[in-house]
């Protein structure tokens, strides 16, 4: 199964600063299948990103996600106080479908 | 808009079977993927299966031997059954909807989830 890094475990950021969020992947995720969410206490994850970098219904422009291959990012141009929560990168390329240990974006 | 949610016991007794239902409202079951993910408390997701609304499933091999993942159609309802708990399947259980691209699909709409305790 592919394995799914994310670093830095805590990011810690005041409100609009810019963050960026590494996913590296244990092989190659073809067709660059992998998407971001963001999950806040208590909720459900939502979608941010999918196809590595095509924005999900609603999400807005400060968002942005990048990278093929074994290393994508996602990006945060200004973070706004309702940003700051857990992100996680899954993979869909490969069953089973897998997904990093998530990254914190707390405030500073 | 289509919206997702489970319905179960809260508790279930260790070596007993967990049983969840998820109901989909706003929208039919057809052309998606349905899948069941979990996330035990204070740790990630973890993805257990999909179900295709023409009946094709795949699961994790981790939890391949223990779960059966259903759906009926008529009632736009698909369900999760998992065999032989322990207290390491406690967890919150999500239903979440694939979106299908190319030979695979993404994550696209979550329910709220529902918290599983296994204990006696």
């Amino acid at each position: 199964e592919i394995v799914l890094t994310q670093s830095p475990g805590t990011l810690s950021l005041s409100p609009g600063e810019r963050a960026t969020l590494s996913c590296r992947a244990s092989q190659s995720i073809s067709s660059s299948y992998l998407a971001w969410y963001q999950q806040k206490p208590g909720q459900a994850p939502r979608l941010l990103i999918y196809g590595a970098s095509s924005r999900a219904t609603g999400i807005p422009d400060r968002f942005s996600g990048s990278g093929s291959g074994t290393d994508f990012t996602l990006t945060i141009s200004r973070l706004e106080p309702e940003d700051f929560a857990v992100y996680y990168c899954q993979q869909y390329a490969n069953s089973p479908w897998t997904f990093g240990q998530g990254t914190k974006v707390e405030i500073k | 808009q289509v919206q997702l949610q489970e319905s179960g016991p809260g508790l279930v007794k260790p070596s007993e079977t967990l049983s969840l239902t998820c109901t989909v409202s706003g929208g039919s079951i057809s052309t998606y993927y349905w899948s069941w993910i979990r996330q035990p408390p204070g740790k990630g997701l973890e993805w257990i299966g999909y179900i295709h609304y023409s009946g094709s499933t795949d699961y994790n091999p981790s939890l391949k031997s223990r779960v059966t993942i259903s759906v009926d159609t008529s009632k736009n309802q698909f369900s999760l059954k998992m065999s032989s708990v322990t207290t390491a399947d406690t967890a919150v259980y999500y239903c979440v909807r694939g979106q299908p691209v190319t030979r695979s699909y993404y994550f696209d709409c979550w329910g709220q989830g529902t918290l599983v305790t296994v204990s006696s």
